[in-house]
């Protein structure tokens, strides 16, 4: 089945710590997103990628970091330097043609801080 | 930069008919998207407008007025099910910009 996973489903973090969200997708989708969604909230976007070995900053890029190594994969590193790191957050991926492509979402990784 | 307007929240009667609507101002637009977001769950795809008009998807209808900036979901004969969140996003350059959400409740 094609289809966008993340884990973990929830991820706990101490004071100080840096962790990385995985996600996955095998739709041959060259475009990936990350979204940090608060409670009430609309999504906000963090870092995106339209091809391998090049993403962007988001609206919110302050104390996270990215990579993009191989098309299939966008993990999402949440650093000590993200104050208040507490959210749901949402990968997805579309197409990249340039129009609007429908975006896919995971299932997504609830972060708390411990 | 961008803003997009949703009402925060709305309820609505099973089986009436319920009209969420989104305003936006982006410095361009490729496209509006319509998503619905049940509590603790990602957001799944209802519908996409590029063209003025009205796109229709059984239950659940999309309107765009690219002049006005503005877009409708239109849903017809609601089910309990419905109680969600829905979200209209904007595309632009590259990304989509979504609005906070509207979250309908429906009541029996």
């Amino acid at each position: 089945d094609g289809g966008i996973t993340q884990s973990p489903k929830y991820l706990f973090r101490k004071e100080g710590q840096n962790v990385t969200l995985s996600c996955e997708q095998n739709l041959n989708h060259d475009a990936m997103y990350w979204y940090r969604q608060d409670p009430g909230q609309g999504l906000r976007l963090i870092y995106y990628s339209q091809i391998v070995n090049d993403f962007q900053k988001g609206d919110i890029a302050e104390g996270y970091s990215v990579s993009r190594e191989k098309k299939e994969s966008f993990p999402l590193t949440v650093t000590s330097a993200q104050k208040n790191p507490t959210a749901f957050y949402l990968c997805a991926s579309s197409l990249a043609t340039g129009v609007g492509e429908t975006q896919y979402f995971g299932p997504g990784t609830r972060l708390l801080v411990l | 930069g961008q803003n997009i307007d949703q009402p925060t929240e709305m309820t609505a009667t099973e089986g009436a008919i319920v009209q969420i609507n989104c305003t936006y101002q982006t410095s361009g637009f490729n496209g509006l998207f319509w998503y619905q977001q049940h509590a603790g769950e990602a957001p799944t795809f209802l519908s996409y407008n590029v063209l003025d008009g009205l796109e229709e998807k059984g239950r659940f209808s999309s309107f765009l007025s690219r002049s006005k900036g503005y877009s409708y979901l239109l849903l017809k004969e609601l089910q309990m099910k419905d109680s969600a969140s829905y979200l209209c996003a904007v595309y632009n350059f590259n990304k989509f910009y979504f609005g906070s959400g509207t979250k309908l409740n429906v009541k029996p």
